[in-house]
């Protein structure tokens, strides 16, 4: 069960853009799993941001988006705010059913 | 909205258990399948066990197999994880997630705040 790939960081000033990758295999995102997004603040639980490859739930931003091709996802922030400062984590299925996660990739605002 | 609280968390000595348990409130609790995710300090997520809306299906991560029982009481709208043999690298967060899907994979679409699970002699 290995973890998909993510940078472990990405930074950007107010207002830019940032993409964080998520790197699988044929065995997980490459099989063609859906690939979902969770934001993590200092100290708190994960919360989805993004399910079903592409889907905000309900209360995220559109300046929020994902997008999923072959082996790999992507997640970008556009118009990048403070309160973006956090860990972002990608999550898809492996053959084995089971949930299987990115390595993580801090965001920073300078 | 949506809200699952862990409880059972502590210090415990290498070789030890610990049963943790998961409240669901503000939804269908058996309607729905149930996770556990864990993440060590500094750490990233990890998926530790899954089980279906009816019990009937049960998944572990290879890293604890063998050493863990997943279960749920439906008429308490509790999920449980008994954790056993537990070393120092099982120290973590240990959180309770519900599940959701797509058509193609399941996601954890709510998460309780944790409960921190410290295994040192």
């Amino acid at each position: 069960q290995s973890a998909l790939t993510q940078p472990p960081s990405v930074s950007g000033a107010p207002g830019q853009t940032v993409t964080i990758s998520c790197t699988g295999s044929s065995s997980n995102i490459g099989a063609g799993y859906d690939v979902h997004w969770y934001q993590q603040g200092p100290g708190t639980a994960p919360k989805l941001l993004i399910y079903g490859n592409n889907k905000r739930p309900s209360g995220v931003p559109d300046r929020i988006s994902g997008s999923r091709s072959g082996t790999s996802a992507s997640l970008a922030i556009t118009g990048l705010q403070a309160d973006d400062e956090a860990d972002y984590y990608c999550q898809s299925y492996d053959d084995s059913l089971n949930y299987i996660f990115g390595t993580g990739t801090k965001v920073s605002v300078l | 909205e949506v809200q699952l609280v862990e409880s059972g968390g502590g210090l415990v000595t290498p070789g030890g258990s610990l049963r943790l348990s998961c409240v669901a409130s503000r939804f269908t609790f058996s309607l729905y399948s149930m996770n556990w995710v864990r993440q060590a300090p500094g750490k990233g997520l990890e998926w530790v066990s899954g089980i279906t809306s009816s019990g009937e299906h049960i998944y572990f991560s290879d890293a604890m197999k063998g050493r863990i029982t997943i279960s749920r009481d439906d008429a308490k709208n509790s999920l449980y994880l008994q954790m056993n043999d537990l070393r120092a690298d099982d120290t973590a967060v240990y959180y309770c997630a519900r599940t959701d899907c797509t058509t193609s994979s399941c996601y954890l679409d709510y998460w309780g705040q944790g409960t921190l699970v410290t295994v040192s002699s």
